[in-house]
C-alpha cells in the first residue's frame, strides 16, 4: 500500500494567491514525522517544514504552513502570498520508525504572473 | 556551515558497467542515505548508513552496495548497470539517525544516464 499519496499532479496558482497542496499517509506507527520538500528544476531537494505525529499545534515556516488533520491522516502543505520562484515540484513524505523516508509522487506547482 | 554535496553531478555509462557516486555529508550529520528519483517521480529510499555500518535498505538488489567512511562521506556502487538504472541520485544526510523527527537534507544528486 501507498504509505504517502498525492492526488494533484499539477496545479497551477496566480501569484500573490495562496495554494493547497493534499497529502493523505498511511501507518501504523504511533511515532513519525510528516516532512513536505521542494524540488525546483536543478533538482535539489530542499526542506520545507515538518510537523511531528503528537504535535499539537500545526507548524508554520515563514509562508508555508501545514494543515495536520491527524484523525484523517492527511498532512496538506499551504503556501501563502506565492511567488515565481515558487514554481518546482513539492513532495510529500513521511519518516517513520525506520527512519527512512517515503514520499509521495509529487504535485508540480506553476506560478502565473 | 557546509551542505550536502555530491559528485559528479552528472554521468553516462554503458549497460554492464559500473558507477560509483560519492557524497560528502552535511557537517555534524553522522547518517547518510540513498535515494534513486526516476524521471517524473518521487525518490525511492535505496539504503541507509550509520556509524559506517548499513541500518537500512529498500527494495534494491545486491547490485547496489555502498559504504560510509569515517568522516561520514558515502559512496553508492552499482555494479552491472541496466537501461532502468537511468535516474537522479540523491543523498541525504541527518544529524541524527534515532530521531525521526530530524530532517534530511539533500545534495544536489547525480543525474546517472545509462546507455
Amino acid at each position: 500500500a501507498q504509505k504517502i499519496t498525492q492526488t494533484q499532479p499539477g496545479m497551477f496558482v496566480q501569484e500573490k494567491e495562496a495554494v493547497t497542496l493534499d497529502c493523505t499517509y498511511d501507518t501504523s506507527d504511533p511515532s513519525y514525522g510528516l516532512f513536505w520538500y521542494k524540488q525546483p528544476s536543478s533538482g535539489e531537494m530542499i526542506f520545507l517544514i515538518y510537523q511531528g505525529s503528537y504535535d499539537q499545534q500545526n507548524a508554520t515556516e515563514g509562508r508555508y504552513s501545514l494543515n495536520f488533520q491527524k484523525a484523517r491522516k492527511s498532512a496538506n502543505l499551504v503556501i501563502s502570498a506565492s511567488q515565481l520562484g515558487d514554481s518546482a515540484m513539492y513532495f510529500c513524505a513521511m519518516r517513520e520508525s525506520d527512519y527512512k523516508l517515503s514520499f509521495g509522487a509529487g504535485t508540480t506547482v506553476t506560478v502565473r504572473a | 556551515e557546509t551542505g550536502v554535496t555530491q559528485s559528479p553531478t552528472h554521468l553516462i555509462k554503458t549497460r554492464g558497467q559500473q558507477v560509483t557516486l560519492r557524497c560528502s555529508s552535511q557537517s555534524g550529520h553522522n547518517t547518510v542515505s540513498w535515494y534513486q528519483q526516476a524521471l517524473g517521480q518521487g525518490p525511492q529510499f535505496i539504503f541507509q548508513y550509520y556509524r559506517e555500518e548499513e541500518n537500512g535498505r529498500g527494495n534494491f538488489p545486491p547490485r547496489f552496495s555502498g559504504l560510509q567512511f569515517p568522516n561520514y562521506s558515502s559512496e553508492l556502487n552499482v555494479n552491472a548497470l541496466e537501461l532502468d538504472d537511468s535516474a537522479l541520485y540523491l543523498c541525504a544526510s541527518s544529524i541524527d539517525r534515532d530521531n525521526y523527527n530530524s530532517p534530511l537534507h539533500f545534495g544536489n544528486g547525480t543525474r546517472l544516464t545509462v546507455t
